[in-house]
């Protein structure tokens, strides 16, 4: 039972233009929320994060939003650069991110072209 | 450098086989956690550790063990490997808000 879901496993996107990823979820518990980027021969690394008490979250280029009710989550990378090309996973926990569970999803690549 | 090490980078090694692989942080993060990455199937949680002496289950945690006796340390053990145990695998460490990630070990099993 995929608690995570990715549903678009790549995306391919101009440089400059948006990149918008998406993920749900189906645990009404789940109250913290993270994207990670991935690139080759790398373990993830953390990108943004957003608390299910917000629904939006912004971080330079990267904003994050959730629609609770919808148990969806978004990540917007504006302009895109060639540079971004990665796997990206979302990922949600329980308990206000205080616990060691983190539920992943099964990422989306994405390739932006120069 | 705040770091998460893993090891061995790669390990190719026979079915049943006793195997450990190591995982060392130096962030003094109280949790703990080994993931597993396969086609199709993103990250899968194996087992986790909210500190010495506390580990729980993830997702997938059938045929491994793992062990949090000192802070820094949380080693994975495969006690008799078997080929579906073929993936490659992430430790991570975190202080509570999402996890930091080593370099990944990918492990082949024949």
């Amino acid at each position: 039972d995929q608690q995570v879901k990715q549903n678009s496993p790549s995306l391919s996107v101009q440089e400059g233009r948006i990149s918008i990823l998406n993920c749900d979820y189906t645990n009404s518990m789940f109250d913290y929320f993270l994207w990670y980027k991935k690139y080759p021969a790398e373990g993830p690394t953390f990108l943004i994060s957003i608390s299910s008490i917000k629904d939006k979250n912004e971080d330079g280029r990267f904003t994050v939003f959730l629609n609770k009710s919808a148990k969806h989550l978004s990540l917007h990378i504006v302009p895109s650069q060639p540079g971004d090309s990665a796997v990206y996973f979302c990922a949600a926990s329980a308990v206000s991110g205080n616990t060691g569970k983190l539920i992943f999803g099964q990422g989306t690549t994405l390739q932006v072209k120069p | 450098e705040a770091q998460v090490t893993q090891n061995p980078r790669y390990l190719i090694t026979v079915t049943g086989k006793k195997l450990t692989v190591t995982c060392s942080q130096n962030m003094n993060h109280e949790y703990m956690s080994w993931y597993r990455q396969d086609p199709g199937l993103g990250l899968r949680q194996i087992y986790y550790s909210m500190n010495v002496e506390v580990t729980d289950k993830g997702d997938v945690p059938e045929g491994y063990k793992v062990s949090r006796k000192e802070k820094r340390n949380f080693p994975l053990i495969l006690e008799s490997p078997s080929p579906n145990q073929t993936s490659l695998y992430f430790c991570a460490s975190s202080s509570g808000n999402g996890y930091t990630f080593g370099s990944g070990t990918r492990l082949t099993v024949v």
